[in-house]
């Protein structure tokens, strides 16, 4: 069975300063990974994912994900928090007929 | 495109109460799929479709119906509620089940309380 850790339920961060949330897999074959980020009060919204090819994968509002095989991490980082950035990030994994099962979440705080 | 719409956002029931959560999309998606957010526990697979007249179970389907006599419908069917089915919400639907992984697109979700 696949599962996936979010390891930090908390990570707060200052503003321009960089930030990484952090997310480990297990799954048996090529592993599909995604990020999610979740607003206030709104549904998930998708940020970017993994499928094949180059290690680090570039999505929305200059976010951007290192896939690394070994270490089975895909973790999320962006250069330059932004206080808007503030959210709860979902890490998940795609098993075959589209089911996706996710990790627990970390709330991600900007701090101005 | 209004994408994946869900309604209702809000309901509050009594133990042993039914109702259906409507959950429709517009993008000619084959692939709709429930699910439900509780706190500390991520979003977990109720059911799933691949396509008109075909639905499967996910993770925690107990206490859940699905039917799909359409592409762009997909309800949830709590026949008889229970508090521990209070939760959040989530239907998503992406183009298809085959070839390139494609991207699920999330409703805004419905909040439903049990008492």
């Amino acid at each position: 069975a696949q599962s996936v850790a979010q390891p930090e339920d908390q990570v707060n961060v200052a503003e321009g300063n960089p930030l990484t949330v952090k997310c480990t897999y297990s799954v048996s074959g090529n592993p599909y990974l995604f990020w999610y980020v979740q607003y206030p009060n709104r549904g998930l919204q998708f940020l970017l994912k993994y499928i094949t090819g180059d290690n680090l994968v570039k999505g929305s509002y200059g976010f951007e994900a290192e896939f690394n095989k070994s270490q089975t991490s895909f973790h999320l980082k962006k250069p330059s928090a932004l206080v808007s950035d503030s959210a709860l990030y979902f890490c998940a994994v795609e098993s075959s007929a589209r089911q996706l099962t996710f990790g627990s979440g970390t709330q991600l705080t900007v701090l101005p | 495109n209004a994408g994946v719409t869900q309604t209702p956002k809000f309901q509050v029931l009594k133990t042993g109460q039914s109702m259906t959560l409507q959950c429709a999309q517009d993008m000619n998606h084959e692939y709709m799929s429930w699910y439900r957010q509780d706190p500390g526990m991520g979003l977990r697979l109720i059911h799933y479709s691949v396509g008109a007249g075909i639905t499967d179970q996910g993770e925690v389907p107990n206490g859940y119906n699905v039917s799909r006599s359409t592409t762009e419908d997909f309800p949830l069917r709590l026949l008889s509620a229970a508090p521990s089915q209070t939760s959040v919400y989530f239907c998503a639907s992406s183009y298809s089940i085959t070839g390139d992984q494609e991207t699920q697109y999330f409703g805004p979700g419905t909040r439903l309380l049990v008492l």
